[in-house]
């Protein structure tokens, strides 16, 4: 059974910096391209970036281009999204999936607030 | 970016009864159009893929038809577990995949 387990989250001011994490479990981590997809509060699904399996290709949304960095360690199982200057439309439950782009296997999400 | 448009927003059905989602692209997706089910508090679940192939695990009262830009989820005998806000999705000019807006699925 596919596992995706979330951390990092919590409240950040505008303009600070938070890393997440995501711990995969019950695949082949190294075999398969990752997403991160967030959820504002009461809104609905967006697209945030995306890595290759071997992190040689990487995809941003336009909305966190130029502050937010995807990466992965394969020898860790681990995905990580690097978000710096946050502003307080990207309040939102973060999701690691997996896969590029149809997204079969979800984390629980973990929330980052941004207010000062 | 393609936008995709989910109508009605909110769907009252009574449990047993046929429930019929709509999701508009703003320009052909051809085939590559997923459908997610969300329930409060919980991830999505990955319903439909391809316009009409059922995820792993998912009831065969989950049915998807269209092609281009007119898409529809069917529900055949929604059960109380099917209440739920339903999301539409396409990966045919990716990045970015979009989403709809969702609909709500409740009961009457």
């Amino acid at each position: 059974e596919v596992q995706l387990l979330e951390s990092g989250g919590g409240l950040v001011q505008p303009g600070g910096s938070q890393r997440l994490s995501c711990v995969a479990s019950g695949l082949t981590f190294g075999s398969y391209a990752m997403s991160w997809v967030r959820q504002a509060p009461g809104k609905g699904l967006e697209w945030v970036s995306a890595i290759s399996d071997s992190g040689g290709k990487i995809y941003y949304a336009d909305s966190v281009k130029g502050r937010f960095t995807i990466s992965r360690d394969n020898s860790k199982n681990t995905l990580y999204l690097q978000m710096n200057g946050l502003r307080a439309d990207d309040t939102a439950i973060y999701y690691c999936v997996k896969d590029r782009m149809v997204y079969e296997n979800w984390g629980q999400g973990t929330l980052v607030t941004v207010s000062s | 970016e393609i936008v995709m448009t989910q109508s009605p927003a909110t769907l009252s059905v009574s449990p047993g009864e046929r429930a019929t989602l709509s999701c508009r692209a703003s320009q052909s997706v051809s085939s590559n159009l997923a459908w997610y089910q969300q329930k409060p508090g919980q991830a999505p679940r990955l319903l439909i893929y391809g316009v009409s192939t059922r995820a792993t695990g998912i009831p065969a009262r989950f049915s998807g038809s269209g092609s281009g830009t007119e898409f529809t989820l069917t529900i055949s005998s929604l059960q109380s577990e099917d209440f739920a806000f339903y999301y539409c999705q396409q990966y045919n000019n990716w990045p970015p995949g979009t989403f709809g807006q969702g609909t709500k699925v409740e009961m009457k």
